[in-house]
């Protein structure tokens, strides 16, 4: 089975700087997908960002986007020029077939 | 309505209940899932629709039972529920493809479901 590690519980980033949350994973299939969601309190899941295995360039998303290191099999998430509206969770997820596997996320806190 | 739609927003029901779930896609996907969080725990896989066919059930207990009538709606039945099935409870749609993995897949608001 597919693991999604996400070791950053917990971030803070001031208001306007950059910030990477980290995500790895572990796979032997070739053809995959990496997806960013961003869960505010409130509960909903918003989709972010996408990055297929057989991209060649790095995902970018307006402030938002995804360092791709393949052979490291790692997906970064960086988000410049935080805002606090980008206080929430993080929620990095892989799929090489019909389900999305999901990492245990990561609480990002914008202070002022 | 746009995007995916899910009601309630809350259900607190007691044990013995039976209460449906509803979820709505208008993104003209064919493929719907139910997912569940708990709390401090990542989000679970429960059911996967494609084309109005269920193609993935993982393990998931008897007592939630999925229907999928059409493409664009989706419904978890719940009866005897526990109080550690409290969580909540995430709809999500995608295209999909055979021979390939999803594609983004796009949730509802969710529906905080209580047991008592």
């Amino acid at each position: 089975a597919q693991k999604i590690t996400q070791t950053q519980p917990g971030m803070f980033v001031q208001e306007k700087e950059a910030v990477t949350l980290d995500c790895t994973y572990d796979t032997s299939d070739p053809s995959y997908g990496l997806f960013w969601y961003k869960q505010p309190s409130s509960g909903e899941m918003i989709f972010l960002i996408y990055q297929g295995s057989y991209d060649q360039q790095n995902a970018t998303e307006g402030r938002y986007s995804l360092n791709f290191q393949k052979a490291r099999k790692s997906a970064n998430l960086v988000i410049s020029a935080s805002q606090l509206g980008d206080s929430a969770m993080y929620f990095c997820a892989f799929s090489s077939g019909y389900a999305l596997n999901f990492g245990k996320g990561t609480s990002l806190l914008v202070t002022p | 309505e746009t995007g995916v739609t899910q009601t309630p927003r809350h259900l607190v029901m007691g044990m013995t209940n039976k209460k449906s779930l509803k979820c709505e896609q208008h993104l003209g996907h064919n493929a719907m899932y139910w997912y569940k969080q708990s709390a401090k725990k990542p989000l679970e896989l429960m059911f996967v629709y494609s084309l109005e066919e269920r193609v993935e059930n993982n393990s998931v207990p008897s007592r939630f039972s999925p229907e999928c009538p059409n493409s664009s709606h989706l419904f978890l039945h719940l009866h005897t529920l526990q109080p550690e099935d409290s969580a909540l409870y995430l709809c999500a749609s995608s295209h999909t493809r055979t021979g390939r993995f999803t594609d983004t897949q796009y949730f509802g608001p969710g529906t905080r479901l209580t047991v008592l």
